[in-house]
């Protein structure tokens, strides 16, 4: 079964500054792997996904995440947050061959500082 | 025009009252899904259907029903529910057409409170 560890509950940056929110997953083959944004009040919204090809992916947003197999992760990444992107973010992972039906992490809260 | 509406937005009720969530789609989707959220717990499946004559449990189905009424909705019911169902739920649709590459749609989610 596949499992997915965001290891940051909180993260807090600066308006203008980088950012990198983490996402491992378990899983015992290459996985389907999802960005999903939830702002206060809203549903979740998809930021990005990866399902097989170029393991870097572009999103909505001006986010991208990475594919790396050798460490087992899916990071989010933008080089330069807004303070409209204070938000929570979720990873998903879900099985190829399987069910489809993504899990999903526990979120991290993205605190943006003007 | 939202695509995926969940009825009512926000529930305060009483425990052991009886309570319907109800989603509709205007996506064309087959599958729709029943998930809650709870504060540092992420989103847990509660019931998912692969189409009308297709419902199966998820990871925490206990304490709950569903009713896929035809392809474009989905109800969740509390038969009598309970303070710790207190929680946000969200309904998902997707498509499965892509080969197995679907992508889960949400709704805007519903806010129960039991008392």
């Amino acid at each position: 079964a596949q499992s997915v560890t965001q290891p940051d509950i909180h993260i807090t940056v600066s308006e203008g500054a980088s950012l990198e929110l983490r996402c491992n997953y378990s899983y015992g083959a290459t996985p389907y792997l999802f960005w999903y944004v939830q702002s206060p009040g809203q549903g979740l919204q998809l930021l990005l996904k990866y399902f097989s090809g170029d393991t870097l992916v572009q999103g909505i947003k001006g986010f991208e995440a990475e594919f790396k197999r050798s460490q087992s992760s899916f990071n989010l990444r933008k080089p330069s947050v807004h303070w409209s992107d204070a938000a929570e973010y979720f990873c998903a992972v879900a099985s190829p061959g399987g069910s489809y039906i993504p899990t999903f992490g526990r979120g991290t809260s993205l605190i943006v500082h003007p | 025009d939202a695509d995926v509406t969940q009825t009512p937005r926000n529930r305060i009720t009483k425990t052991g009252k009886r309570i319907m969530l109800e989603c509709s789609q205007t996506k064309g989707h087959d599958r729709m899904y029943w998930y809650r959220q709870d504060p540092g717990l992420g989103l847990r499946l509660i019931y998912y259907s692969f189409d009308v004559k297709d419902i199966n449990k998820g990871e925490i189905s206990d304490g709950y029903s569903v009713s896929r009424q035809a392809q474009a909705k989905f109800s969740l019911s509390l038969e009598s529910a309970i303070p710790n169902q207190t929680a946000l739920y969200f309904c998902a649709t997707s498509d499965l057409r892509g080969g197995g590459q679907e992508t889960q749609y949400f709704g805007p989610g519903t806010r129960l409170l039991v008392l």
